[in-house]
């Protein structure tokens, strides 16, 4: 399988326990981004990394979010001391930063905060 | 801000007619729209996209129009399958911006048989 794997797809935790979820993107990929869904909305942009360097961040992500991508291929999003408010669908994606060139969805990490 | 909306949250069409799904924006900077299909508890899927030099795009089944003057956008699928059911998204792109989506809030499509 070549496309966009994320691990894992279902993880329930306590509040305010720490949380980490992995993205590998597609091997070629230089682009990753992170997203977040949350019921009757669309995907909402969290953050990007071209390579290693983290380019972007939204106002969405705050100071208990933090995301990393070493040696520019897996990506991590841990968020620490999780709140209710976090549960969602964590979405990843990855692009060729060329053209217009469509972004590839991983299946995405649901958090349940309880 | 919502800067790119879909105003019908759902729409239900029979099976071999055209679905037709609805996307506005407000911002004139994007260079790019995309459609994507999203199934329950699964990744959004790219369906088809165009260039906002372009007013039309086809593939398939599928075309996409463009309307720069109004800042709309629609995905026309014809015919309609039940295979087809799925949520809808627009998602548009600024390259200045990384390539990253703004998408809208989805179209829940249900094909009759």
């Amino acid at each position: 399988d070549t496309g966009v794997s994320q691990d894992p797809r279902h993880k329930i935790t306590k509040r305010g326990q720490n949380v980490t979820f992995r993205c590998d993107p597609i091997s070629e990929h230089n682009r990753l981004y992170w997203y977040r869904q949350t019921l009757g909305q669309g995907p909402e942009f969290l953050t990007y990394f071209q390579n290693e360097a983290q380019l972007e961040k939204s106002r969405l992500l705050s100071d208990r979010f933090s995301a990393e991508r070493p040696k520019g291929s897996f990506s991590t999003l841990e968020i620490q001391r999780t709140e209710q408010g976090d549960s969602a669908m964590y979405l990843c994606a990855s692009s060729l930063a060329r053209g217009n060139t469509e972004a590839f969805f991983g299946q995405g990490t649901r958090l349940t905060v309880v | 801000d919502q800067q790119v909306k879909q105003n019908s949250p759902s729409l239900s069409v029979q099976e071999g007619r055209i679905s037709i799904l609805n996307c506005d924006y407000t911002n004139s900077m994007f260079d790019y729209f995309l459609w994507y299909k999203k199934y329950p508890a699964e990744g959004p899927t790219f369906l088809i996209s165009i260039s906002s030099i372009k007013d039309k795009n086809e593939d398939g089944r599928f075309t996409v129009f463009l309307n720069k003057s109004a800042k709309h956008l629609s995905l026309h699928i014809v015919p309609s399958q039940p295979g087809d059911s799925a949520v809808y998204f627009c998602a548009a792109v600024k390259k200045s911006s990384g390539d990253k989506l703004t998408f809208g809030t989805g179209t829940r499509l249900a094909v009759r048989p």
